[in-house]
């Protein structure tokens, strides 16, 4: 999950294994939800998004779930590859407001 | 995102000196921010522009100014550049409609104060 501090939290899977990173919002209120990969030396750049009157959504290899309940985010990547190693970060909004988690690191071995 | 450039994508200065980090975009988007990244924390927002007439500070606007000289330019500038201002810095843009809220971001500037 998410922390704040210089450490960021990691995940290592095996090539072809799924992932599954996970981020904890702080604002009941948030209405639409993103994850972003950034890749070392790369901006962030937009994985895939849900608003909060769904619970899930799917994208091309990657899924995302909402909680609500316990304000709880989570992403999933099937038949993780080796260029899915990045960092990936969760971020809320309410209205003009947009807040961004610290993010996962993900590592996929060969 | 080849849409938002942003320069330098490096820099090193002194302490005390004016900078200024450039931000240009092709998408379109009438909306523009610009976020620093520390090592194991989350972006934070330094300002926001909604249109080139708007401009509005983010949490953590002291030491920054910003200038949105065209829809498709948005500039940071720290006036007296000091050693905590070292971070990566980011641009990015949305298109601001309720099917937009999606924010692209540039490739980064890093930034180091000595």
């Amino acid at each position: 999950g998410e922390s704040v501090g210089l450490h960021l939290p990691t995940l290592s899977v095996q090539e072809g294994d799924n992932s599954i990173i996970n981020c904890a919002y702080s604002n009941s209120a948030s209405d639409y939800f993103i994850w972003y990969k950034q890749e070392s030396g790369k901006g962030p750049q937009f994985i895939i998004d849900i608003r909060s009157n769904m619970d899930k959504r799917q994208g091309q290899r990657v899924t995302v779930l909402l909680n609500k309940t316990v304000k709880h985010l989570s992403l999933q990547i099937a038949a993780t590859q080796p260029g899915d190693s990045a960092v990936y970060f969760c971020a809320e909004k309410k209205g003009n407001d947009m807040r961004f988690g610290a993010g996962t690191r993900l590592t996929v071995k060969p | 995102d080849a849409d938002v450039t942003q320069t330098p994508r490096n820099r090193i200065t002194k302490t005390g000196k004016r900078i200024m980090l450039e931000c240009s975009q092709t998408k379109g988007h009438d909306r523009m921010y610009w976020y620093r990244q520390d090592p194991g924390l989350g972006l934070q927002l330094i300002y926001y522009s909604f249109d080139v007439k708007d401009i509005n500070k983010g949490e953590i606007s002291d030491g920054y100014s910003v200038s949105r000289q065209a829809q498709a330019k948005f500039s940071l500038s720290l006036e007296s550049a000091i050693p905590n201002q070292t971070a990566l810095y980011f641009c990015a843009t949305s298109d601001g409609t309720a099917a937009g809220e999606t924010q692209y971001f540039g490739p980064g500037t890093r930034l180091l104060v000595l």
